[in-house]
């Protein structure tokens, strides 16, 4: 069985420095995709940044980028020039390739928290 | 695009009615939606994956007879809390799985269930 774990339970940084939140999970499959999503105090979750297994280019969107080791099985998530609408909880996500359910396997999450 | 709506965003009822939430996935057809639960301060707890013209498929412990989902159409999923408890209190969120270059699951913004 997979299993993500995130363990920072919580962090903070002051406004427009660099932070990097830890993830690493546990897979004996060879494809899958890796996902950070971001929760606001608004609870509603959205998606960060996607990394596909078999691609050894890490995924970037904007000021955020991934450090991907596939075999460390470690899938960090990079903020730059980070902003106070960073302040979130973050989740770490997981799903098999072809996925039979596509079903998420979650991390426990990192409360990130940005300061003035 | 990838937007999935959430009816209603916040409800209060009494013991012992039922309630219904609905999930849209507004922009694209999803033959698989989740819903999850969500407890303060904690991870999603998937609930359910819904698939399109069949029965859903529920997670161990979830109680079927209670949380009754339906999923229509390709765009539209129904979750009904039946007989409901104050233990039944919390945030219930869906996602719609969009299929295609880029597997991944887009979220509603969640609904908040409050048992009197």
């Amino acid at each position: 069985a997979q299993t993500v774990t995130q363990s920072q339970p919580e962090m903070s940084v002051q406004e427009a420095e660099t932070v990097t939140l830890s993830c690493t999970y546990d897979t004996s499959e060879s494809n899958y995709y890796l996902f950070w999503y971001k929760q606001p105090p608004s609870r509603q979750m959205i998606l960060v940044i996607r990394q596909e297994a078999y691609k050894q280019q890490n995924a970037t969107e904007n000021r955020f980028s991934v450090n991907f080791q596939k075999a460390a099985k470690s899938f960090s998530l990079k903020i730059s020039d980070s902003q106070l609408g960073d302040t979130a909880m973050y989740f770490c996500a997981f799903m098999k390739q072809p996925a039979s359910n596509y079903q998420l396997i979650w991390g426990a999450g990192t409360k990130l928290i940005i300061k003035p | 695009g990838a937007v999935v709506s959430q009816h209603p965003s916040w409800v209060i009822c009494k013991s012992g009615t039922s309630v219904k939430i609905e999930c849209r996935s507004l922009d694209f057809q999803a033959t698989t939606m989740f819903w999850y639960r969500q407890f303060p301060k904690q991870s999603l707890m998937l609930m359910a994956t819904s698939n399109e013209g069949s029965k859903a498929t529920y997670e161990q412990g979830v109680e079927k007879d209670k949380f009754l989902i339906n999923h229509a159409s390709l765009t539209l999923s129904t979750l009904t809390v039946t007989s409901a408890h104050p233990e039944d209190s919390s945030f219930y969120i869906c996602s719609a799985f969009r299929s295609g270059r880029a597997d991944t699951q887009y979220f509603g913004p969640g609904t908040r269930l409050t048992v009197l």
